[in-house]
């Protein structure tokens, strides 16, 4: 298994601003994801974030507005550029371990006002 | 593309007794991995239990255990002796075994109330 923290576990925003939320877990992976939760459902890959070139996005999110960094096996960031409303949401960093096995992370609740 | 398929939004059992969670995936891979999560309250993902494709026997995790019906593309889990703690979201996720679509994909999830 993994042990994730995330860091901050919730935050409230200003339109217009951004947020930066760290991702780090107690072992090294090759694989860490970030998903977005909006309230009362499912989870939403955003990005696979690879280490030492740029994170691979998924249908709908763009690097300008959840651009991520990934310095080492252990480290993820993910940024919320530009807040809106719409932006609401939980976040949820998430490593997959050599047993093929996925661990989250405790998320971050984001509310913009 | 794959899909998972959750049909129950909502369902309630009694403390001590057996609830059973429904879950149907498309796919036209032969491998691939399903798992079960757990989402209380606190909003933590919890591994509840995976399931491989090429194995046949069910899994057991404790009072958790999956029918898994590879035919018909079909994975419930089955909660036995339900405690309070069981309370929580429960998602389905399907996992290729071949990139580049080795995505979790979930469920819409179905929400477990548990009652004293």
């Amino acid at each position: 298994s993994a042990v994730i923290s995330q860091k901050p576990s919730r935050d409230i925003c200003q339109r217009g601003t951004s947020l930066t939320i760290q991702c780090q877990v107690d072992s090294q992976v090759t694989m860490m994801f970030w998903y977005r939760q909006q309230p009362g459902q499912s989870l939403t890959l955003i990005a696979t974030a690879n280490q030492g070139s740029e994170a691979t996005y998924e249908s709908g999110f763009v690097i300008d507005k959840f651009p991520i960094s990934r310095p080492n096996l252990t480290f993820s960031t993910l940024t919320v550029s530009n807040m809106s409303p719409e932006d609401s949401s939980i976040y949820l960093c998430s490593v997959l371990t050599g047993s093929y096995e996925q661990y989250f992370g405790p998320g971050t609740r984001l509310t913009v006002t | 593309a794959q899909t998972v398929t959750q049909s129950q939004p909502e369902m309630s059992v009694q403390e001590a007794e057996t609830v059973t969670l429904s879950c149907t995936y498309d796919t036209s891979e032969s491998d691939y991995y399903l798992f079960w999560y757990k989402q209380p309250p606190s909003r933590q993902m919890i591994l509840v239990i995976r399931q491989e494709a090429y194995k046949q026997q069910n899994a057991t995790e404790n009072r958790f255990s999956v029918n898994f019906q590879k035919a018909a593309k079909s994975f419930s889990l089955k909660i036995s002796d339900s405690q309070l703690g069981d309370a929580a979201m429960y998602f389905c996720a399907y996992r290729s075994a071949h990139l580049p679509n080795d995505k979790l994909i979930f469920g819409t999830g179905t929400r477990l109330q548990v009652f004293p």
